[in-house]
């Protein structure tokens, strides 16, 4: 089974601290993802990594950054924790996609359990 | 940009009685995969069913069904027989085909409660 862990459950942090949010994945998956949720809002993309030192933006990236130097870890980080980043925080990964040739994977996203991140 | 609507942002059921979970997404593009995911009171995203927008055979995985209308662009989810374990939040989403490795959009959830 793939399995996605996320270091930190709870955080409780304040205003201002760098805050880091990690990932790892064991199915040497290519693509990860870092989406933040909140009630009524559903999930947002905040950055996602095509592969190894690659990102991009997603929907939401102001107040963020990532880092991939390793395939199987995925950092969030924000630089200085304000009070409308208190939120839960949902790392993913997926195989490559889109499929070529038959490879590739079916677009299935695996998540891990969740980061509630909360700043004072 | 594509964009996932669920308009129930609740749903209660009769626990053993069948219900139904609605999504409708908007796209300009004629080849996509659709997803249901779970997420228990215990958080982590679990994939319910898939379905690939070019088959018309609805999915199903043992008591979840989907209900695609294409030309509609529907995509409900039908959970029978209901049980205490189905309770979560449902979310709906949209992956366009072929299109780089951009995430899932998702529907903004249905909290799902069942009634013993």
């Amino acid at each position: 089974d793939v399995k996605v862990t996320q270091s930190s459950r709870y955080l409780v942090k304040r205003t201002g601290e760098k805050v880091f949010l990690e990932c790892v994945q064991d199915m040497d998956h290519e693509n990860m993802f870092w989406y933040r949720q909140d009630p009524g809002l559903g999930l947002r993309l905040i950055y996602f990594s095509y592969d190894v030192k690659m990102k991009e933006k997603g929907d939401i990236p102001e107040g963020y950054s990532v880092s991939r130097e390793k395939k199987e870890r995925f950092s969030l980080i924000l630089e200085s924790a304000s009070t409308n980043q208190t939120s839960m925080y949902l790392c993913a990964s997926r195989r490559f996609y889109p499929t070529t040739g038959g490879l590739g994977g079916t677009g299935e996203l695996f998540f891990g359990e969740g980061s509630r991140l909360t700043v004072l | 940009a594509q964009t996932v609507t669920q308009s129930q942002p609740e749903m209660s059921v009769q626990e053993a009685e069948t219900v139904t979970l609605s999504c409708t997404y908007d796209t300009s593009e004629s080849d996509y995969y659709l997803f249901w995911y779970k997420q228990p009171p215990s958080r982590q995203m679990i994939l319910v069913i898939r379905q690939e927008a070019y088959k018309q055979q609805n999915a199903t995985e043992n008591r979840f069904s989907v209900n695609f209308q294409k030309a509609a662009k529907s995509f409900s989810l039908k959970i029978s027989d209901s049980q205490l374990g189905d309770a979560a939040m449902y979310f709906c989403a949209f992956l366009e085909s072929g299109g780089g490795a951009d995430g899932l959009t998702f529907g903004k959830g249905t909290h799902l409660i069942i009634q013993p």
